[in-house]
Order: C-alpha cells, then sequence, then structure tokens
C-alpha cells in the first residue's frame, strides 16, 4: 500500500522565518504534487514534481523531489501571514493508478504577524 | 476560483436520512473524483468518473452511491447517515485519466460540509 507521509504536523512560527516541511514514502512515486488548502475551502495545487532531483520554485516556495522519487520537501523562505494553511503532498495511486490521488495528512502552518 | 462547483455549502440532517451532494467539474474536464475529508482521516478518496463510467473506488461504504451524467456532472448520495458521516465532502475534476493524464493533477471544488445531528 503506498503511503505518503508528512513531517511536521504542525508548524508554528513568526512572520519572516523560514520553514521546510516533508513528505516521504517507501514507494516510488512517478510525481508528486503539493497542494495548499485554506479553511472551509478545497485543496489548490500549487506544483507538480516529476523527475527524480527535480526543484521547482513558485516565488518564495521552493519544491524538491528527491533522487528515488521516493520523497519531497517544500521549503519556504521568509513565511508571511498569508501562508497559512494545510499543505498536502499527493502523488498517483498505484495498479493502473492515475485514477486516484493518494494524500499525505499534511501539514497545518501557522504564520504569526 | 478553480472552475469546479459544489453544491449545497452546507448540509445539516438527523441520523438516517439520505441527502445528495452535487458537482459540476470544469469545462472540458471528463474524471470526476469524490474525497471526503474528516478531522481524523485526512482526504480520503471515495471513487472516480470517467465520462460517465465509474472507473475506481477508494474506501466507499455501501450506503455511499455515485454517479456521472451525461452532461459530466456528478452526484454523491450518501444514506442511512450516521454520526460519523459528518465531513467535508470534495469534488475534484481533471481533463482525462490513464496515460494521457498530465500527472493527474485535479482541481477542488470549495466542498459541501455534512453535518449529520
Amino acid at each position: 500500500t503506498q503511503l505518503l507521509e508528512q513531517s511536521p504536523q504542525f508548524l508554528s512560527i513568526q512572520e519572516g522565518e523560514n520553514l521546510t516541511v516533508y513528505c516521504n514514502s517507501s514507494s516510488v512515486f512517478s510525481s508528486l504534487q503539493w497542494y495548499r488548502q485554506e479553511p472551509g475551502e478545497g485543496p489548490v495545487l500549487l506544483v507538480t514534481v516529476v523527475t527524480g532531483g527535480e526543484v521547482k520554485k513558485l516565488k518564495r516556495l521552493t519544491f524538491q523531489f528527491g533522487d528515488a522519487r521516493k520523497d519531497s520537501s517544500l521549503h519556504i523562505t521568509a513565511a508571511q501571514p498569508g501562508d497559512t494553511g494545510l499543505y498536502l503532498c499527493a502523488g498517483p495511486g498505484e495498479a493502473g493508478g492515475y485514477n486516484k490521488l493518494i494524500f499525505g495528512a499534511g501539514t497545518r502552518l501557522a504564520v504569526h504577524p | 476560483d478553480s472552475g469546479v462547483t459544489q453544491t449545497p455549502k452546507h448540509l445539516i440532517t438527523a441520523t438516517g436520512q439520505r441527502v445528495t451532494l452535487r458537482c459540476s467539474p470544469r469545462s472540458g474536464d471528463l474524471s470526476v473524483y469524490w474525497y471526503q475529508q474528516s478531522l481524523d482521516q485526512g482526504l480520503q478518496f471515495l471513487i472516480q468518473y470517467y465520462n460517465g463510467e465509474e472507473r475506481a473506488k477508494g474506501n466507499i461504504l455501501e450506503r455511499f452511491s455515485a454517479q456521472q451524467f451525461p452532461d459530466l456532472h456528478s452526484e454523491l448520495n450518501l444514506s442511512s447517515l450516521e454520526l460519523g458521516d459528518s465531513a467535508l465532502y470534495f469534488c475534484a475534476s481533471s481533463p482525462v485519466w490513464g496515460d494521457f493524464s498530465s500527472y493527474n493533477e485535479q482541481f477542488f471544488g470549495p466542498g459541501t460540509r455534512l453535518t449529520v445531528l
């Protein structure tokens, strides 16, 4: 069974700090996606990483896919209150599995002014 | 705005009742997915439809069923509701399914918050 484990579960920081959240699996994924979800809203896709070792940047967010395609990280530089939310990683399920996404449990980030 | 719409936004009902949640995918998207999100279970995949046909099932209870109509909108039917069914229910859509999918990127609707009393 493919599982994605995210850490930490919760993160509470001050505005301007840097942070990294992790998404790990014992399984190889063909790609991984990162979503951000705000309270009462649906998840919003931030990025998809496809190639082992790939690094993608989205303004102050840097996403990396592990060389073995079993893990990914999200680094936020100079966090702002607007970054507050639930960060979810997700990957295609197995068994012909572009049918569904497997989601991690998420990292809940709170950035305080 | 993802382009995926869900109605109703909130639903309050009693145990034993039956409800229907509705989803309209993004224009042109053929695949629709339903997810349940509760505090203790995270985001759980329920079922997927592609162009009107069921393609994949996740941890969907027998009391739950879904369908996708010719106009591609989808409905999730929840019956004999229990307190534990209280959750956020999300619909997502993606353009295609299978090998043609661009990594199965999905676009989520705003969700329906179901409260069973």
